[in-house]
């Protein structure tokens, strides 16, 4: 199906292991985001990426690795996650980088991570 | 620090009146200000924007207003339906910075 998807949509993991979200689209959009979402704080953007093999951090980078080998893929690895780390996690893709009319972000349906 | 904040969590009314959602920001080069809608379980979706050069922009239902002196921008949303309720959050963004600033976010309640 066209659009942005994310995998896995739950997932429950222990302190101190490495998770892997992943997020695929299908629009070939340059420009892919990681946001979080906690109660209070709207959402944050960790990592973000113009293109293949270019990222760049964002507002909450710590803890967190990401990769984009392919324009399509944009993995978010948590390589030894904490309880800080529970939250609703959104991907998001644009055709150009935000910053004015026709940079519409495109979200995925999201990924509810927690650590215990 | 919260540079966008929408302060009030939760908003209910009348089907067929006026939503008024608010938004204040505190970074003054924010040039680009949006308004998501968000469903449970569901990804946000872009509703509306505008631009620093404009204090007003309408879409159907939908107007965003902003007011740069006061750093203040809201949607409204006339008639309301009951298929708004949703969560709405604001966002502001620096032109040619990636990091755009979300809102937490108001609660829409439209009661039939």
């Amino acid at each position: 199906d066209a659009g942005i998807t994310q995998s896995p949509r739950y997932k429950i993991t222990e302190t101190g292991r490495q998770v892997t979200l992943m997020c695929h689209q299908t629009w070939s959009h340059s420009y892919m985001f990681w946001y979080r979402q906690d109660l209070g704080h709207g959402l944050r953007l960790i990592y973000y990426s113009a293109a293949a093999d270019i990222t760049d951090k964002g507002e909450v980078p710590d803890g967190y690795v990401v990769s984009r080998s392919k324009t399509e893929n944009f993995p978010l690895t948590l390589e030894s996650a904490t309880r800080s780390q529970t939250s609703v996690y959104f991907c998001a893709s644009s055709e150009r980088g935000s910053g004015g009319a026709g940079d519409t972000q495109y979200f995925g349906p999201g990924t509810r991570l927690t650590v215990l | 620090d919260q540079q966008v904040k929408q302060n009030s969590p939760s908003l209910s009314v009348q089907e067929g009146r006026i939503s008024i959602l608010n938004c204040d920001y505190t970074n003054s080069m924010f040039d680009y200000f949006l308004w998501y809608k968000k469903y449970p379980a569901e990804g946000p979706t872009f509703l509306i924007s505008i631009s620093s050069i404009k204090d007003k922009n309408e879409d159907g239902r939908f107007t965003v207003f902003l007011n740069k002196s006061a750093k203040h921008l809201s949607l409204h949303i006339v008639p309301s339906q009951p298929g708004d309720s949703a969560v709405y959050f604001c966002a502001a963004i620096e032109y040619n910075n990636n990091d755009m600033r979300f809102g937490a976010g108001t609660r829409l309640t439209v009661k039939p």
